[in-house]
């Protein structure tokens, strides 16, 4: 079962904020964030493993609510380089699916000036 | 900057050829991943490599893909006999581990069947 993104797209003024949701209807052991821009290769952007843990660098940064199965994204003061789409890849717990990475629908996030 | 390479950038194919898509993962990397994501969809996983064994496929990995790791560097996902359906870009990743390891993602081959 993939995870479920919301919301679908957002639209922004620089400078404005932002979350981005994913929400699994299973236990995850992990959620990993990308954000793919046209054409190209999805790009990592962190991994939260443990539930209740929050991770960030410059001004993006997310949290990861493991009781609740899902994890934000929240990203601040948004610059037109954040435009791109962001997909939430989840990890279920036990054996062969750790590595397995099922990805959300995706949001679509466009950075206007 | 370490980077996974992926050839071709682009494959055009008639329906029913054999196509082999190759991946140079990043040299320290032991486990390795093709993901596949069709036009204007999510980013959806094939299979995953460990120690030149299949660790886990997905349901859209049947008997018409076959993953291998001809040396030790290369890693090539073949697809013996394409449907139109699998026009998609192919995506190469590689990890250092598996559980919680970050997965680095190759530029893609764009896969056109026609």
């Amino acid at each position: 079962q993939q995870p479920v993104q919301s919301p679908q797209a957002v639209i922004l003024r620089e400078g404005e904020d932002a979350v981005i949701n994913c929400s699994s209807s299973k236990a995850l052991y992990s959620v990993h964030w990308y954000r793919q821009k046209h054409g190209e290769a999805p790009v990592f952007l962190m991994i939260l493993l443990k539930g209740g843990e929050q991770k960030g660098h410059d001004k993006i940064s997310a949290s990861f609510n493991e009781k609740k199965q899902q994890s934000s994204l929240y990203l601040t003061a948004s610059q037109l380089s954040y435009s791109g789409t962001y997909f939430c890849g989840t990890e279920k717990p036990g054996g062969t699916s750790y590595g397995k990475l099922t990805f959300g629908q995706g949001t679509i996030l466009t950075v206007h000036p | 900057e370490p980077e996974v390479t992926q050839t071709p950038s682009h494959q055009v194919t008639q329906m029913g050829q054999e196509v082999i898509l190759r991946c140079v993962p990043i040299s320290n990397h032991l486990y390795f991943y093709w993901y596949r994501q069709i036009l204007g969809q999510k980013v959806e996983f094939l299979v995953s490599f460990y120690n030149n064994e299949i660790s886990e496929k997905s349901e859209i990995f049947d008997d018409q893909f076959s993953v291998e790791r001809p040396d030790g560097s290369n890693f090539t996902l073949k697809i013996r006999s394409t449907k139109l359906e699998d026009s998609a870009m192919y995506f190469c990743a590689s990890s250092v581990g598996l559980a919680t390891d970050t997965q680095y993602f190759g530029p893609g081959t764009r896969l056109t069947v026609l």
